[in-house]
């Protein structure tokens, strides 16, 4: 059964760069895409982004030009950076799994599952 | 790139049925039969409930069902249990991007 461990930092000033990283054990790190979302408190989720085990990227038009996501398939293991980030980054920041349709060659990623525990991410002067 | 629509709450006696919507655009929702469904209860990590529209992934109770019609998709949580109170949220595919809605909070009276 896959399962994703994330960890990183919690607590940051405005203007650093948010760093996180998930490490996946028990399945396949291929054939799959590999999201982050983020949920600040009380609110709804936002989906940041995603990569695949080759190193393409999707991302969240709204935050693309602050984020990164790399992988390393020789440890299982993805990670975010948010730079420049502001108390509005203050969120539960998940990473997720996401399952892959293929259709006419073109791979639709499209339902997260599982999701990683979650980590707070505080970001206060 | 703009949030799905939800009904900010939803609520149901035990036993009863609710349905909860999730309204987009041709670009996500009317799209491509790529809605999925999420249960959160608070402070927990967020559940598949539903993938593909209408799939059940295993070991979700079959209470739970999804359908949709154009650009809205619809969750069904029939003969409701207590267990069941938590938000839910759904997702679509939307070509090069994904989008959740804005939540659920369903309330088991």
């Amino acid at each position: 059964q896959v399962q994703l461990q994330q960890w990183g930092a919690g607590l940051l000033k405005p203007s650093e760069t948010l760093s996180l990283t998930c490490a996946v054990y028990g399945g396949s790190f291929s054939g799959y895409y590999w999201s982050w979302i983020r949920q600040p408190p009380g609110k709804g989720l936002e989906w940041i982004g995603e990569i695949n085990h080759s190193g393409s990227t999707n991302y969240n038009p709204s935050l693309k030009s602050r984020v990164t996501i790399s992988v390393d398939t020789s440890k299982n293991q993805f990670s975010l950076k948010l730079s420049s980030v502001t108390a509005a980054d203050t969120a539960v920041y998940y990473c997720a799994r996401e399952s892959i349709v293929v259709v006419s060659f073109t791979p639709r990623p499209n339902w997260f599952d599982p999701w990683g525990q979650g980590t707070l991410v505080t970001v206060s002067s | 790139q703009s949030a799905l629509t939800q009904p900010p709450s939803a609520s149901g006696s035990p036993g009863q049925s609710v349905t909860i919507s999730c309204t987009g655009t041709s670009s996500d929702v009317g799209g491509y039969n790529y809605v999925s469904w999420y249960q959160q209860h608070p402070g927990k990590a967020p559940k598949l409930m539903i993938y593909e529209v209408s799939k059940r992934p295993s070991g979700v109770p079959d209470r739970f069902s999804g359908s949709k019609s154009g650009n809205t998709a619809s969750l069904t949580v029939s003969g409701l249990q207590a267990e069941d109170e938590a938000d839910y949220y759904c997702s679509s595919y939307a070509g090069s991007t994904r989008v959740f809605g804005g939540g659920t909070k369903l309330t088991v009276l």
